[in-house]
């Protein structure tokens, strides 16, 4: 999941679909994995998190899906608003390494 | 505000100066990351601090960076003889360091070297 500096792949979506972003992470001994979410000109914003125990977990309008055989994270978005325009990024950790290797990102539109 | 505080939000710098880029974890946590971030990129790991020690340098440029998080005051990365290079937005996050507990960032600093 890391990023070699092309141009943000982007989903757009309407008003009210589910989103659905899609990660690649790249390191079989990570053992936690993070969704943040980013406005233009602000820090990243924790969303969700998953431990590698567990292969989905739920909260409000959205929901991480981790398949570790593949190595493929996805975070689903219900019911997508004009507020969830962002860019997502999935985050992994390495097992006792503390650090995040962040993936490339993925630019959300609404389509009103 | 009880989240993390970074300043300043805008830091302009010539060639050759210095930049000094301040952060205040979030109560609590004695943990904290830095991380640079280019346009259209994620985020590249940096160093991972805790109070008077760096635990984690592997991400940091042999030259001219250097970072620090004394027991008292904010955690500094200070970065000497800017280069054209070094422009790009810097963030900080924080963590109680307990492992698999999300790291919460900063708004960053975005460094603009003239």
């Amino acid at each position: 999941g890391e990023s070699v500096g092309l141009h943000l792949p982007t989903l757009s979506v309407q008003e009210g679909d589910n989103s659905i972003i899609n990660c690649a992470y790249s390191n079989s001994a990570s053992d936690y994995f993070i969704w943040y979410k980013q406005e233009s000109g602000k820090g990243p914003q924790f969303i969700i998190d998953i431990r590698s125990n567990m292969d989905k977990r739920q909260g409000q309008r959205v929901t991480v899906l981790l398949n570790k055989t593949v190595k493929h994270l996805s975070l689903q978005i219900a019911a997508t608003q004009p507020g969830d325009s962002a860019v997502y990024f999935c985050a992994e950790e390495i097992q006792g390494a503390q650090k995040l290797v962040f993936g490339q990102g993925t630019r959300l539109t609404i389509n009103p | 505000n009880a989240g993390v505080m970074q300043n300043p939000r805008h830091l302009v710098r010539r060639r050759g100066q210095e930049a000094r880029l301040r952060c205040s974890p979030m109560k609590g946590h004695s943990h904290v990351y830095w991380y640079r971030q280019l346009p259209e990129e994620g985020l590249k790991f940096m160093v991972y601090l805790q109070k008077e020690n760096i635990i984690d340098e592997s991400g940091m440029p042999k030259e001219r960076f250097s970072a620090e998080f004394p027991k008292e005051g904010p955690s500094i990365l200070r970065i000497q003889q800017v280069v054209r290079g070094d422009s790009a937005a810097y963030f900080c996050a924080s963590s109680t360091g307990v492992s698999n507990q999300p790291q919460h960032f900063g708004d960053g600093t975005r460094l603009s070297i003239l």
